[in-house]
């Protein structure tokens, strides 16, 4: 069963063009992360939330924003796409300080 | 500097070898550790959580020296289904459930 969703699971969009990646699980966790990965190389933490407490690392982009409307979704928005932001993203959950399960990530494609 | 660093490799083995991998991390607050395994174009999963009196999972041993700030991953008998990404991981702190990834080191177990 799963228990961390993404959706979708690729997506290909037009420079510039936003575009929304969805995250939804079961688990009930208080914390959804998002994570940024490139071809060969470690994941990257965009930000997360704490419940409701939106964490921003400091260098994620302003053209990245997010929404946790519940405790079962987490949404990334990119506002204008970037040849540079075609990448994996993965979300995960957690209690706090417990361990990370990830979602089967989403290949974002910029044409 | 990177702050959770790992030989990339590739480390190319035969069947039935037993192969260690290591990992350094910079910051001596770090206060979890973790081995993650990452298959090609897939999430990361757990592999097991690292202890400072070591512990063992089977064919995986880990150990963890905070003097040193270094983990390591011993595979014995390598199977072929052990052929992935190997990501050395460190939590900051206790408090905010933030993972640091290494880039990870490739392993391929060949017949």
């Amino acid at each position: 069963d799963a228990m961390v969703i993404q959706n979708p699971r690729y997506q290909v969009t037009q420079f510039g063009k936003p575009v929304t990646l969805s995250c939804s699980q079961t688990l009930n966790h208080n914390v959804m992360y998002w994570y940024q990965q490139k071809s060969s190389q470690a994941p990257k933490l965009l930000f997360h939330y704490y419940d409701k407490d939106f964490n921003n690392e400091a260098d994620t982009p302003d053209n990245f924003q997010s929404r946790r409307p519940n405790t079962s979704f987490c949404f990334l928005d990119i506002r204008s796409p970037g040849l540079g932001d075609a990448a994996m993203y993965l979300c995960a959950t957690s209690r706090v300080s417990d361990t990370q399960y990830f979602g089967p990530g989403t290949r974002l494609t910029v044409l | 500097r990177k702050e959770v660093e790992q030989d990339p490799g590739p480390f190319n083995v035969p069947e039935g070898a037993t192969v260690a991998f290591n990992c350094t991390y910079s910051n001596s607050a770090s206060q979890s550790f973790f081995w993650y395994r990452q298959d090609c174009r897939k999430e990361p999963k757990l592999l097991m959580s690292v202890y400072s009196s070591g512990n063992e999972d089977g064919r995986f041993t880990a150990q963890l020296n905070r003097a040193s700030q270094y983990i390591s991953l011993l595979i014995r008998d390598s199977k072929l289904s052990d052929s992935a990404t190997y990501l050395c991981v460190v939590g900051r702190s206790s408090n905010t459930g933030k993972l640091i990834f290494g880039q990870g080191t490739t392993l391929q177990v060949k017949p």
